[in-house]
């Protein structure tokens, strides 16, 4: 089982609808969770992070359940732009000051007129 | 500011050959990531460097691959007798990344690699 999994879309979205996806992770021992953007032959962005409180940023909402081990990613209101894959990013602490970040395969997201 | 920049952009080999791909991150960033990216594929994990501490190797796919860093500035990832399945973007990002806290990774354009 991939450690960070996606479903690969692509998500077909009419402009102005809303379209919501999930990712699970399958290490419980994950400590923090991110959204980053990645558009077609470009590099990855950070899109938002994701509190356990769940947290919104515009039209983007993202939650997490730590209890069922997954995160989403809600767009409302899609524009045009929104069209990209977005990244699922889970964090795992491996020393004292470090970082290790493990991608998912990224869902596809395009938003047509 | 100049964020994270790689070279070459694009690079072609022949199988067989040696080659090696150049980061600079942002200045002041302590850690230093190698990924790797191949067509269609999510970002695949090769190296971490942070400060002075030894290098976490975990990603590299064999031990044709390398890296090293100087200090905190430039790195350069090699791979030695490249085959076709090196062929991908290779991603490199930094952050501040101290104290045990996550910091943002800032990503550069990447070099995609195509060996034939």
């Amino acid at each position: 089982r991939k450690e960070v999994e996606q479903d690969p879309g692509p998500f077909n979205v009419p402009e102005g609808a809303t379209v919501a996806f999930n990712c699970t992770y399958s290490n419980s021992a994950s400590q923090s969770f991110f959204w980053y953007r990645q558009d077609c032959r470009k590099e990855p962005k950070l899109l938002m992070s994701v509190y356990s409180s769940g947290n919104e940023d515009g039209r983007f909402t993202a939650q997490l359940n730590r209890a069922s081990q997954y995160i989403s990613l809600l767009i409302r209101d899609s524009k045009l732009s929104d069209s990209a894959t977005y990244l699922c990013v889970v964090n795992v602490m491996i020393k004292a000051a470090g970082n290790k970040l493990t991608f998912g395969g990224g869902t596809r997201v395009l938003v047509k007129p | 500011g100049a964020g994270v920049s790689q070279s070459p952009s694009n690079k072609v080999t022949e199988k067989g050959k040696d080659v090696e791909l150049r980061c600079d991150p942002i200045s002041g960033h302590t850690a230093l990531y190698w990924y790797r990216q191949r067509l269609g594929q999510g970002l695949e994990f090769l190296i971490y460097f942070q400060g002075n501490s030894a290098p976490d190797k975990s990603g590299l796919p064999s031990d044709r691959f390398s890296a090293e860093r100087t200090g905190e500035s430039v790195s350069t990832l090699t791979i030695q007798r490249t085959q076709q399945e090196d062929s991908a973007v290779y991603l490199c990002a930094s952050s501040v990344d101290s104290g045990g806290r996550f910091y943002e990774q800032y990503f550069g354009p990447g070099t995609r690699l195509t060996v034939t």
